[in-house]
């Protein structure tokens, strides 16, 4: 069994959707929390971070953790058809050098 | 701005070539990676470099060697190109200690797309 997973999707919403996006994992060393977002042929870059459990929002973003359940989420309000990618969690440990990844959710917004 | 430029993006090599591709980061990270990425199967780490002539396998090293002479520059080598490495190949860098808060977080390439006939 991974140590984190994922839904592969695609997920498909129209625009102005809320999207919602979840990662479980199974190592209770981790302590950081990461999303990265990869649009089609290009290389994730990082959308968002939190550290332990708890919320954390930027702009239309939502980042929650759950640590008690081993359960991370990402929710995206009034989706937009840009939003379209595929998201990425990432977890690492204190002090760690190397990200444990997700195998990521296809999303889609149509408009 | 932050930068890891990946020198290929698409190549297409024959069974059997030696490839390598190149990576170089402006950012004096310490850390630097190579992943492949392939549909259903997420980033794999093949290697993980975290200083000069210092290497560490991944999850996926067989087949692959990695060079770093220099603190910017990470190569991927395949001595033996076959078929199943067929893949889009992403280097990365980072801080040492990666947290995400403050620019300390992972930073990818555009990524190679390697096809081996």
């Amino acid at each position: 069994q991974k140590e984190v997973e994922q839904d592969p999707g695609p997920l498909s919403v129209p625009e102005g959707a809320i999207v919602s996006l979840n990662c479980t994992y199974s190592n209770s060393a981790f302590q950081y929390f990461m999303w990265y977002r990869q649009y089609s042929r290009k290389g994730p870059e990082l959308l968002m971070y939190t550290y332990s459990s708890g919320n954390k929002e930027d702009g239309r973003f939502t980042a929650q953790v759950d640590k008690s359940s081993k359960y991370i989420s990402l929710f995206i309000r009034d989706s937009q058809p840009s939003d379209s990618a595929t998201y990425l969690c990432a977890m690492n440990k204190a002090a760690g050098n190397k990200l444990t990844f997700g195998g990521g959710t296809r999303v889609l917004v149509k408009p | 701005d932050v930068k890891v430029t990946q020198s290929s993006r698409y190549l297409v090599k024959r069974t059997g070539e030696k490839v390598f591709l190149e990576c170089v980061q402006d950012m004096d990270h310490e850390n630097m990676f190579w992943y492949r990425q392939d549909p259903g199967l997420g980033l794999r780490l093949i290697y993980f470099s975290y200083d000069v002539k210092m290497k560490e396998k991944g999850d996926i090293p067989e087949g692959y060697s990695v060079s770093r002479e220099k603190k910017e520059r990470f190569s991927l080598i395949l001595e033996s190109a076959s078929t199943n490495q067929t893949s889009m190949y992403l280097c990365a860098s980072s801080p040492l200690g990666v947290t995400g808060a403050s620019g300390n977080t992972i930073y990818f390439g555009e990524g190679s797309w390697l096809t081996v006939v």
